[in-house]
Formats: structure tokens, C-alpha cells, sequence
């Protein structure tokens, strides 16, 4: 079974800086696909950024990229220029499986609380 | 908004209640999931619909009950409850995947916080 681990229970950051926010998954496919997704206090999970193992560039959206290094099976996020509102929990996942009839199952880790301060 | 709503926010229940948390999304996707997230362990898959039938139960035990009449809506039935249960449940939902590479994931609801008392 898949198993993706997050080494931070929580980081603290000066806002401006630029984050990186550790992930590593345990797999024996070769191909899958990882997310990271944020939970800020309300609860809503909301995606960021997503990462297939073919692919051959690291994702970016705006201020978030994601450092892929397939061969040491990480997935790192990194935030730049921090902002307040960054704040929030961070998960990382993995597609695990496909089920029947389209439908999917994500394996999440732990988390990472991310606490900006001004 | 993420287009998946979750009714009610916020329930508090008694272990001999019996209530309905409810999930409805407007995206037109056709597999809908329950997770539960409880204070520092992962989120746990409990049951994944699609196509309004039910593809998995993560060995969840008897007292929820889930329900997805069609393919926007999504329920988990609670009774007799415990005080462990006491979470955020997530309801979310996905397009058709077909192939691991897919960018599509799951879309979150905000979430029922439940507290069993």
C-alpha cells in the first residue's frame, strides 16, 4: 500500500520568505499522480498543485511549485513570497488506486501546519 | 465555493441520536467520497460512490450509514454514535479518471465538524 509522510507537524515563517514543506511517498508503481492540497481553519480542502510521475518538469502555479525528485521519491511544495493568508494546514497526497467506474482514492499524510507571522 | 456543499457546519449529537450529514455538489462529477479527518491522524477514506453505487467501504463500522440517491448527492446516516467519533467529516467529489496520470482530483466540501457527546 501507498504511504505518503510529512517530517513537519509545523513550520513557522516570517511573511516574504519562501517555504518548502517536505513530502515522501512509498510506491512501487511507476506511474501515479501527487497533490498537495491546503486547509485553512474553515476546513474546505482546497488543491494547489498537482504532479503526475511522468511528467518531466516540476508543476508551478503562481506562487506555489512543487519540487519533484522522482529517483528519492519526494514531492516538496514550495510557497514563495509567504504571504498572511498562506497560513493554514498542507497536505500532501497520492493517487493510490483507481476504483471502478472512474472513480479514485487519494492516501494523504499528516499534514504540516504552516504559521506565517508578520 | 467550491461548488460541493456540506449541510449542516456544525452538529452536536447525543450518542442515542440519530441525524444526516449532507453533501450535494453541482460540478457534474460522477464519484463522490466520505472521509473522516479526526485531530493528528491522516484522513481516512470511509465509503466512494460512483454513478450512485457504492465501490468501496473502508471496513467502516455499522453505525454510519451512507446513501447517494443520485449522482449530486451524497449522505451519512449517524446512529448511536461514540464520543471517538467525533471528527470533520469531508465530502468531496471527482470527475471520470481513468488513468493515473489524470490532474484530476478530488474537490473538497468545507466539512460537518461533529462532536458526540
Amino acid at each position: 500500500a501507498q504511504k505518503i509522510t510529512q517530517t513537519q507537524p509545523g513550520m513557522f515563517v516570517q511573511e516574504k520568505e519562501a517555504v518548502t514543506l517536505d513530502c515522501t511517498y512509498d510506491t512501487s508503481d511507476q506511474s501515479y499522480g501527487l497533490f498537495w492540497y491546503k486547509q485553512p481553519s474553515s476546513g474546505e480542502m482546497i488543491f494547489l498543485i498537482y504532479q503526475g510521475s511522468y511528467d518531466e518538469q516540476n508543476a508551478t502555479e503562481g506562487r506555489y511549485s512543487l519540487n519533484f525528485q522522482k529517483a528519492r521519491k519526494s514531492a516538496n511544495l514550495v510557497i514563495s513570497a509567504s504571504q498572511l493568508g498562506d497560513s493554514a494546514m498542507y497536505f500532501c497526497a497520492m493517487r493510490e488506486d483507481l476504483i471502478i467506474q472512474g472513480a479514485q482514492k487519494l492516501v494523504f499524510g499528516q499534514g504540516t501546519r504552516l504559521t506565517i507571522n508578520p | 465555493e467550491t461548488g460541493v456543499t456540506q449541510t449542516p457546519r456544525h452538529l452536536v449529537m447525543g450518542m442515542t441520536n440519530k441525524k444526516s450529514l449532507k453533501c450535494e455538489q453541482h460540478l457534474g462529477h460522477n464519484a463522490m467520497y466520505w472521509y473522516k479527518q479526526s485531530a493528528k491522524k491522516p484522513l481516512e477514506l470511509m465509503f466512494v460512490y460512483s454513478l450512485e453505487e457504492r465501490v468501496e467501504n473502508n471496513s467502516v463500522p455499522s453505525r454510519f450509514s451512507p446513501e447517494c440517491p443520485n449522482s449530486s448527492h451524497l449522505f451519512l446516516h449517524l446512529h448511536t454514535l461514540q464520543p471517538e467519533d467525533s471528527a470533520l467529516y469531508l465530502c468531496a467529489s471527482s470527475q471520470e479518471v481513468i488513468s493515473r496520470q489524470s490532474r484530476n482530483g478530488y474537490t473538497f466540501g468545507s466539512g460537518t465538524r461533529l462532536t458526540v457527546v
